[in-house]
């Protein structure tokens, strides 16, 4: 089944440290994007990429950066990491060209910083 | 700017009571709403689009453009749809993203 698959699933940390976490998927999608979802605060959008050339910010960009290293792959990273950074990270896809809408999401990386 | 407000954190039910979790939007532009349903343990899933008005696992939901709601109905509530719903809008056309809810939290009670 083509799929999104984020890893690690989870992983704790100390303020301080590089975290990356990794995005991959097989339903040959162009569009790729990185949520985080924190409990009273739903899901918001920290970027997003519509190709390999194309990286946006989304609504929360502070303090992550990313890299869309080939279609399939999508990469967040956290060059320092905090407490108040520690949330569950959803990686997402859609479809291109006309498509609206539909997202496909990943199972989540639940990231903990101490 | 464009806004989706969702007014209930949680809404607690009993099993075959109706529900309706509430969606308002903003939104200059043509609105297309989704609302997307978490269960348990499981990632993210599409349960219904405002395009395609269907009825999937017994929601429905109506765009009210007068009103500017999208809310969600299912007239018997089952404690299998215990679940985080997530109201969203598409803006900007192709080229343009999906903004969410804060999320209802639905339980149902036996």
């Amino acid at each position: 089944d083509a799929d999104v698959t984020q890893t690690p699933r989870n992983r704790i940390t100390k303020t301080g440290k590089r975290i990356m976490l990794e995005c991959s998927q097989t339903k040959g999608h162009d569009r790729m994007y990185w949520y985080r979802q924190d409990p009273g605060l739903g899901l918001r959008l920290i970027y997003y990429s519509f190709d390999v050339k194309d990286i946006n910010k989304g609504e929360i960009s502070d303090g992550y950066s990313v890299s869309r290293q080939a279609q399939a792959k999508f990469s967040l990273s956290l060059e320092s990491a905090i407490p108040n950074q520690t949330a569950l990270y959803f990686c997402a896809t859609r479809a291109g060209g006309g498509n609206t809408g539909e997202l496909f999401f990943g199972e989540g990386s639940r990231l903990t910083v101490l | 700017a464009q806004r989706v407000t969702q007014p209930e954190k949680l809404l607690s039910v009993f099993k075959g009571a109706p529900v309706e979790l509430k969606c308002n939007y903003s939104y200059s532009g043509s609105p297309e709403l989704f609302w997307y349903v978490q269960y348990s343990r499981q990632r993210l899933q599409l349960l219904l689009r405002h395009i395609s008005r269907e009825s999937i696992k017994g929601f429905t939901a109506d765009l009210n453009k007068g009103e500017t709601s999208f809310h969600l109905k299912k007239p018997f509530a089952q404690e299998e749809d215990s679940a985080m719903y997530y109201c969203a809008l598409h803006y900007g056309g192709s080229q343009g993203n999906l903004i969410f809810g804060k999320g209802t939290k639905l339980s149902v009670k036996p």
